[in-house]
This record gives structure tokens, sequence and C-alpha cells, in this order.
């Protein structure tokens, strides 16, 4: 079965820091990997998403994730942060061509300063 | 466009209590469906899911339970609640391709429910 590791529950930044939210996943086999956010308020949203090819991949909002498959790692990163990216951020996996679902990581929540 | 509706947004039972939870999608046909609950400091767990009228497949062995009765309907259920069911319960919906999903449409996601169970 699938799993996903965010080891950062809270991570608190000023504004125009650079961000990196970590992110692992256990399986075997080809995933598909995705970044979903949640501002306040708002409902669950997709940030972006990989399937296959470049494994650097840009999402809304200038956010871009890195697939590194030898490390099974999905990490996002941001140059500069802006208040508005206060939100929780949550990494999840779907193994292709697997009737399992998404599984998602426990989610870290992201507080930038002004 | 699509939309879903998710309600109530927060809700408030006794342990024993029954309930419904009901999620309805608009601008589609024939919705893959989901039910997610998000427990305080877990990530976010699938417990049902549907890719049509009357197919149910559960993830998590509860005492929960999922029907959907019409195409665009999908409502999460108990006969009792306990203590444990307490948490936030989000309904998705994805295109429809004829299977479970596999990664190829990204889930759309309601409000959510809050639900305590006292």
């Amino acid at each position: 079965a699938q799993s996903v590791s965010q080891h950062n529950h809270h991570v608190i930044l000023s504004e125009a820091a650079s961000l990196e939210l970590g992110c692992n996943y256990s399986y075997g086999g080809t995933v598909n990997l995705f970044w979903y956010v949640q501002y306040p308020g708002q409902h669950l949203q997709l940030l972006l998403k990989y399937f296959s090819g470049d494994p650097l991949v840009k999402g809304i909002k200038g956010f871009e994730a890195e697939f590194i498959k030898s490390k099974f790692s999905f990490n996002l990163r941001k140059p500069s942060v802006q208040w508005s990216d206060t939100a929780e951020y949550f990494c999840a996996v779907n193994a292709r061509g697997s009737a399992r679902q998404l599984t998602f990581g426990s989610g870290t929540q992201l507080t930038v300063l002004p | 466009s699509q939309t879903i509706h998710q309600w109530p947004a927060t809700l408030v039972q006794p342990v024993g209590s029954p309930l419904s939870l009901e999620c309805t999608v608009e601008g589609t046909s024939n919705p893959n469906l989901y039910w997610y609950r998000q427990a305080a400091g877990r990530g976010l767990q699938l417990l049902f899911y549907s890719v049509g009228i009357g197919q149910i497949s559960s993830e998590v062995p509860q005492n929960l339970s999922a029907s959907r009765p019409q195409d665009r309907q999908f409502i999460l259920s108990s006969k009792k609640l306990l203590l444990s069911d307490s948490g936030f319960y989000l309904c998705a919906w994805n295109r429809p391709t004829g299977q479970v999903y596999k990664g190829n449409s990204p889930l759309h996601f309601g409000n959510g429910t809050r639900l305590t169970v006292t």
C-alpha cells in the first residue's frame, strides 16, 4: 500500500523567504503525484501535478515541485512567498494503474508573516 | 461550469445519533464521487468512492455508510455516531472515466462539513 509523509507540520516564514515543503512517498511502482492547497475558509484545490515527463513541474501562483524518483520525493518549492500563500498544503500520491485512490499526506500548515 | 455543494457546513451530534451528510454536483454527468475525512493532525483519508449510481466502494471499515441514489448525489450516513467519528468530511468529484480514478483527472472538493460528536 502506498503512504505519504509530510514531515513539516507547521512552517512559519517571512514574506520574500524561500519555501520548500517536503513530501516523501512509499510505493514500489509508478505513481502520479499531486500537491493540493487549502486557503483559509476555502476548499481544497489542485496546485500542481506530475504524471510523467519533465520531473520539474510548475503550478499556479509561482509554485513548482520536483519529482526525484530515487528519493521517492516530490518537494514543493517557491522562491519568494507572499502573505497570501498562508494555507495548508497537502501532498498526495496515486499508484498508476491501481484501483487505489489518492493517498494524502497529513498536511503542512504554512504561515507567512507580513 | 461544474459546482459541488456539500451540507451542512457544521454539525454537532450526540453519540449514538444518526448522521446524514449530503453532497451534490452540478454541471457534469456521471462523475466519480468521493467521501474523505480529515481528522486532526492527519491527512485526508478516503472513506468511500462511487463510479455510478448504486455503486459504492468502501476503503475503510467503520460504522459509516454511503449511498448514491442519483447520478450527482452522494450521501454519507451513520446509524449510530461514535466519538471517533468527529472530524472534517469532504466530498469530492472528478471527471468520469468509466473506471476508478487513476490520477488523470484532478479532484474537485466541496467546502466540507465539520462534524463534532459529543
